[in-house]
């Protein structure tokens, strides 16, 4: 079955210091993978994707994401994370061609000043 | 903020009843995806509308229906609500062309629907 895991509910780190919110996934074939973000009370906001190319991708407000086919991982991370990241991520992963996006269930990260 | 309106912002019905949610799309997605957001979890596709007709569905019942119109907007039914329908509805719009979005959706803010 496909699936997308995001292994921990929740990544608590210091303003200034690097981030990693980690997610794999389980899908045939070769999947776009995506980073989207949700703020209280608000919709999902679209940070990046991978589709084919550079194993690293850049994203808005200074994230990127690292591609590991071998792992089949699509890691999150940021060099200086910053109070304003304080947010829930959802990794999520769409067959080529398909309609179907699946979504992790979710995880809350934390920036503490 | 994206182009993607929902309404309405929340909404409160009773187990049994029936429920229409609207959604306006981003200006020139043709495509719009619905999503269901339960607490605490990711969200779960419901279903998918390109040129008015439903093209994908995930695993709910018949009783989610869409309907999708000819200016791209669209509605999400939901017959003989259950406790479990309890949950955030997103809607999501993107583009029909591949070389264009690349999977990529828009979401609007959603709507928050609480069955007692």
């Amino acid at each position: 079955a496909q699936s997308v895991a995001q292994p921990e509910d929740q990544v608590n780190v210091a303003e200034g210091n690097p981030l990693t919110v980690k997610c794999t996934y389980s899908v045939s074939g070769n999947p776009y993978l995506f980073w989207y973000v949700q703020y209280p009370n608000r919709g999902l906001q679209f940070l990046l994707k991978y589709i084919t190319g550079d194993n690293l991708v850049k994203g808005s407000y200074g994230f990127e994401a690292e591609f590991n086919k071998s792992q089949t991982s699509f890691h999150l991370k940021k060099p200086s994370a910053l109070v304003s990241d304080s947010a829930l991520y959802f990794c999520a992963v769409r067959l080529t061609g398909g309609f179907k996006t699946i979504f992790g269930a979710g995880t809350r990260l934390f920036v503490k000043a | 903020e994206t182009g993607v309106t929902q309404s309405p912002t929340h909404l409160i019905k009773t187990r049994g009843q029936q429920v229409t949610l609207r959604c306006s799309s981003q200006s020139g997605h043709n495509t719009v995806s619905w999503y269901q957001q339960a607490l605490g979890q990711g969200p779960q596709f419901i279903f998918q509308y390109y040129r008015e007709e439903e093209n994908g569905r995930g695993n709910f019942p018949p009783r989610f229906s869409g309907l999708q119109f000819p200016n791209y907007s669209s509605e999400l039914n939901v017959n003989a609500l259950e406790l479990d329908d309890s949950a955030l509805y997103l809607c999501a719009s993107s583009s029909r062309l591949e070389r264009e979005a690349m999977g990529v959706q828009y979401f609007g803010p959603g709507t928050r629907l609480t069955v007692t």
